[in-house]
C-alpha cells in the first residue's frame, strides 16, 4: 500500500520560500508510470494543482503559480519537493501530495494523497 | 485552461434519497473526469474514475456518468456516512483543475 506524508515547517514569513517534502513509502517513486504531483486548499475552500513532477525529473506547473514553484525529486530517498517563493497570506492552505498516472498516453487520476500538511504565512 | 464548475453548491438531504450533483467542463474533456469525496480533516478520496468507471472499494451506490462537457455523481440511497463535500476533477488537459465542490448534508 502505498502512503505518502507530506513535511514543513508549518509557519512562513510573507516574502519567504515555503518548503515542503513528501516522503512515499510502500513503493519505489521510480516504479511505474507515475506523476507525483502538489495540491493545495485553503482553509473551507476547493483544490488547486500546483504542480507535478516526473521521475526524470520533467515538470509541469500552474500557469497561476509558474514565476514562483520549484517541485524536485530525490529518488534516493523516495521524496519530492515543493518550493515556492515570495509567500503571501494568499499561500496560507493545506497542502497534500498526490500521486497521479499517466497510462496509453493519458494522464489520469490521484489514486493516493498525502494527509496534508497546514502551511500559514504570518509574520 | 478547463474550466469545472458543479451544482449545486450545497445540498440537505435525509437518508435512503438519491443524491445527483452534476460537473460542467469549459470545453471537451470525453472522459476525463474524476470524482472525489473529501470529509471534514480528510483528505479527498477517490471515488469514480474516467467518469464512470467504478473503484475497488467504493460502495456501489457511488455511480457517475457522462461525456464530453456534462457529467454526473449519483449516490443512491444515501447513508449517514455520505455526509461530505464531493469535487470533479479533469486530467484531459493541464493545468489539471477541479470543480468548487459540492457540500451533502444529512438531515
Amino acid at each position: 500500500q502505498v502512503q505518502l506524508q507530506e513535511s514543513g515547517p508549518g509557519l512562513v514569513k510573507p516574502s519567504q520560500t515555503l518548503s515542503l517534502t513528501c516522503t512515499v513509502s510502500g513503493g519505489s517513486i521510480s516504479s511505474g508510470t507515475y506523476y507525483w504531483s502538489w495540491i493545495r486548499q485553503p482553509a473551507g475552500k476547493g483544490l488547486e494543482w500546483i504542480g507535478r513532477i516526473y521521475v526524470s525529473g520533467s515538470t509541469a506547473y500552474n500557469p497561476s503559480l509558474k514565476s514562483r514553484v520549484s517541485i524536485s525529486v530525490d529518488t534516493s530517498k523516495n521524496q519530492f519537493s515543493l518550493k515556492l517563493s515570495s509567500v503571501t497570506a494568499a499561500d496560507t492552505a493545506i497542502y497534500y501530495c498526490a500521486r497521479t498516472g499517466y497510462y496509453f498516453d493519458r494522464n489520469t487520476w490521484a489514486d493516493y494523497w498525502g494527509q496534508g500538511t497546514l502551511l500559514t504565512v504570518s509574520s | 485552461e478547463v474550466v469545472l464548475t458543479q451544482s449545486p453548491d450545497f445540498q440537505s438531504v435525509t437518508p435512503k434519497e438519491t443524491v445527483t450533483i452534476t460537473c460542467r467542463a469549459s470545453q471537451n474533456i470525453d472522459n476525463s473526469l474524476h470524482w472525489y469525496q473529501q470529509k471534514p480533516d480528510q483528505s479527498p478520496k477517490l471515488l469514480i474514475k474516467y467518469a464512470s468507471q467504478s473503484i475497488s472499494g467504493v460502495p456501489s451506490r457511488f455511480s457517475g456518468s457522462g461525456s464530453g462537457t456534462d457529467f454526473t455523481l449519483t449516490i443512491s440511497s444515501l447513508e449517514a456516512e455520505d455526509a461530505a463535500t464531493y469535487y470533479c476533477h479533469q486530467s484531459s488537459s493541464l493545468p489539471f483543475t477541479f470543480g468548487p465542490g459540492t457540500k451533502v448534508h444529512i438531515k
